[in-house]
């Protein structure tokens, strides 16, 4: 099984460039989200979505956009990239059973992005 | 608001000895506790997970974690290091709100020296 497959791993924008971070899975998960990593700040959410067509905002949402048109797929948009976006951006997903939302994520391998 | 604090950035230890990773959560017991690792440029990986059925948690790769109500903690040990445990650890809980977020703390390195 492919998993959660990010594109590109790696990326090198100039500030106020746009870009699309792909992000698609096969495991038939409801749930996708998307995080950034910063040394020394962990994982910080920056969009969510728990369904086709439902999206929600996490806790750094500024300067990103989602849309969530299939399953499969989290594509993940700077509209206007800046400096302060530099980071390592993680896509991940997870069963929403009907109990509850356990929390357990399957990760991405990540896409290094450097804004200049 | 609901926060995890892990402390220490950086843990070394020789192989062979006992890891010990700290993780506090904030004073309200969370539906759910995680401990994740990720090695050198890849994803996180769930190493464990608490969801009250035991207090005493074991994971993959000879990890385990004991839930403490009284002291808000949810350590991660292994009795004897590997060089292959040399990763970042990152614990993580779910919110009280019920809403799907999960909420990280900033990581914890570990280094095993030969």
């Amino acid at each position: 099984n492919a998993g959660v497959t990010q594109t590109p791993k790696f990326q090198v924008l100039k500030t106020g460039q746009s870009m699309t971070l792909q992000c698609a899975q096969d495991m038939n998960h409801e749930y996708m989200s998307w995080y950034r990593q910063d040394p020394g700040m962990g994982l910080r959410l920056i969009h969510y979505s728990v369904g086709a067509g439902i999206t929600d905002q996490g806790e750094v949402p500024n300067g990103y956009n989602v849309s969530r048109s299939t399953t499969e797929d989290f594509p993940l948009r700077l509209l206007s990239a800046a400096p302060s976006q530099t980071s390592v951006y993680f896509c991940a997903s997870s069963y929403i059973s009907s109990a509850s939302w356990t929390g357990e994520l399957f990760f991405g391998e990540g896409s290094r992005l450097t804004v200049l | 608001a609901q926060s995890v604090t892990q402390l220490g950035s950086h843990v070394s230890v020789s192989e062979g000895a006992l890891v010990l990773l700290r993780c506090n959560y904030s004073s309200s017991v969370p539906p759910y506790l995680f401990w994740y690792v990720q090695y050198p440029n890849q994803g996180l990986q769930l190493l464990l997970k608490y969801t009250s059925a035991a207090t005493l948690v074991k994971g993959i790769n000879g990890f385990e974690a004991e839930f403490k109500k009284s002291e808000t903690s949810f350590h991660l040990t292994k009795p004897s290091a590997h060089m292959s445990d040399a990763a970042e650890y990152f614990c993580a809980v779910t919110r009280m709100d019920s809403s799907y977020k999960l909420i990280f703390g900033s990581g914890t390195r570990l280094l095993v020296r030969p």
